[in-house]
C-alpha cells in the first residue's frame, strides 16, 4: 500500500460526458501528479500541483482539467469525453517539489471506459 | 527535451536467469534515472534510481542498474530471477530544477518461466 488513495477504481460512461477523478496523497506529501497509461501512448505525464500551485505540465488536453485543494487532495476533470480517453488514470504524490528531488509514490489507479 | 528508450515489449526468462532490461536515454542535462516496477492491478513502485556518485545502483528485491554516460544507458539486471518478478518495468528519466517532469519509458513485460 503506497498510501495514496484514488477514487473510483473503475468508471465507465458515454462519449461526451464528464467525469471527476479523486486523488488523495500520501500525508505529509505536498505534491500531486497525474498520468494517463494506455495502450498506444504509455504512460504519458498530465500534470503536476505542489502546494495548491500547478507546477509542471505535460500532455494534458483542452478538455481535461485539474486543480489541488487546500487539504492537498486533488481532482482531475476530464470532460467531453471521447472513445480515446480510456485509459488508466494515476495519481502519484511526492513530499517535494519535484521528481528529481523525491521519490513518486502511486496510486493503484482508475479505470476509466467511454463507450 | 528527454526520453528514454526501451526496446522490445517483452521478454522471458526461465527462473534462475539472469535478468536484463534495457533503457537508453536522451537528455540534454545531466539526467536523473529511474526503474518502475508495476505488479498486475497495482499502481507503480519505485525500483532504484541515480541521481548522483556512484553509477552502480542497487535497489529492493535483488536488482541494480549502472548508468553509463558514455553508452546513455541504464540497463537494469537481477543475476537470478524469481517467479515473483514477473511484471512490467519502466525506465524514466528527469531532469533538474524547475518544471522538472518524470518521463516514462514504455515499459517491458518480464515473464519468469518455471
Amino acid at each position: 500500500d503506497s498510501g495514496v488513495t484514488q477514487t473510483p477504481k473503475h468508471l465507465i460512461t458515454a462519449t461526451g460526458q464528464r467525469v471527476t477523478l479523486r486523488c488523495s496523497p500520501r500525508s505529509g506529501d505536498l505534491s500531486v501528479y497525474w498520468y494517463q497509461q494506455s495502450l498506444d501512448q504509455g504512460l504519458q505525464f498530465l500534470i503536476q500541483y505542489y502546494n495548491g500551485e500547478e507546477r509542471a505540465k505535460g500532455n494534458i488536453l483542452e478538455r481535461f482539467s485539474a486543480q489541488q485543494f487546500p487539504d492537498l487532495h486533488s481532482e482531475l476533470n476530464l470532460s467531453s469525453l471521447e472513445l480515446g480517453d480510456s485509459a488508466l488514470y494515476f495519481c502519484a504524490s511526492s513530499v517535494d517539489r519535484g521528481p528529481d528531488t523525491g521519490e513518486l509514490f502511486f496510486g493503484e489507479g482508475s479505470r476509466l471506459t467511454v463507450l | 527535451a528527454q526520453s528514454v528508450t526501451q526496446l522490445g515489449s517483452h521478454v522471458s526468462v526461465s527462473e534462475g536467469a539472469l535478468v536484463l532490461l534495457r533503457c537508453n536515454y536522451s537528455s540534454s542535462v545531466p539526467p536523473y534515472l529511474f526503474w518502475y516496477v508495476q505488479y498486475p492491478n497495482q499502481g507503480l513502485q519505485l525500483l532504484l534510481k541515480y541521481t548522483t556518485g556512484a553509477t552502480l545502483v542497487k535497489g529492493i528485491n535483488g536488482f541494480e542498474a549502472e548508468f553509463k554516460k558514455s553508452e546513455t544507458s541504464f540497463h537494469l539486471t537481477k543475476p537470478s530471477a524469481h517467479m515473483s518478478d514477473a511484471a512490467e518495468y519502466f525506465c524514466a528519466v528527469a531532469r533538474t530544477g524547475a518544471n522538472s517532469k518524470l518521463t516514462f519509458g514504455k515499459g517491458i513485460t518480464l515473464s519468469v518461466r518455471p
